[in-house]
């Protein structure tokens, strides 16, 4: 059974530009977490779906940040436009149903590692 | 607010060498307690959990015992390999909206 999947692993792009993250969780999974990860630092979550419904972003900095999931399965995060300081990790994560946020077992993707120059 | 605070690493063993990776936390109500690990070039994975007090939670020779009077949540390893080397993170879930909240991870390398 295939796991999480992100895209693209990494990216270098120049302050002001923008990026995009792509989130592919696993079959069946409804609910889905981005989790942002700092150098040093743990994963802090910054939105989580259920299905198509962002039920918890009141960490998502919504001036710059924005995500979406539609049809309840993919997901993309977008910065727009980027600065310095949003180099990090950005990590994908799904569980089955509110279940799993409850039993807190959640399924990692490999993460994409962005760096802004 | 809820939070974890998880002993600095890196650590170092030598193959066959006790592990003790230390968490304490701060929560409000019951929380649930977790470790999670991620080997290298892979994803975050739950390693073992623990729901209530005085709760142990085993897995792959890894426990760690959920200590109420404490705060503590400190995973253990009586012999630990060299496949063991990983960052190890400690997490708990909150009584905001159930959020997940990781300690800073330490990572462990073990030698053969």
């Amino acid at each position: 059974e295939a796991g999480v999947v992100q895209s693209p692993r990494y990216k270098i792009i120049e302050k002001k530009q923008p990026v995009a993250f792509w989130c592919n969780p696993i079959s069946g999974h409804n609910t889905l977490y981005w989790y942002l990860q700092n150098l040093g630092q743990g994963p802090e979550l910054l939105i989580r779906y259920e299905n198509e419904e962002a039920v918890d972003d009141s960490q998502l900095p919504k001036d710059r940040f924005s995500a979406e999931r539609l049809k309840g399965v993919d997901s993309t995060l977008k910065i727009q436009p980027a600065e310095l300081g949003d180099s990090a990790v950005y990590l994908c994560a799904s569980s089955l149903g509110t279940g799993g946020a409850k039993t807190g077992e959640l399924f990692f993707g490999e993460g994409s590692r962005l760096t802004v120059l | 607010g809820d939070s974890v605070t998880q002993m600095e690493g890196p650590v170092t063993l030598s193959e066959e060498a006790f592990l003790t990776i230390n968490c304490t936390y701060t929560a409000t109500g019951y929380p649930s307690l977790f470790w999670y690990v991620q080997y290298p070039g892979e994803g975050l994975q739950l390693l073992l959990k623990a729901t209530k007090a005085d709760d142990k939670g085993s897995n792959k020779g890894f426990e760690a015992t959920y200590r109420k009077e404490t705060t503590s949540f400190h995973l253990e390893k009586g012999s630990v390999q060299v496949s063991d080397s990983a960052v190890y993170f400690c997490a708990l879930r909150g009584s905001t909206l159930g959020r997940l909240y990781f300690g800073r991870g330490t990572q462990l390398t073990v030698w053969p």
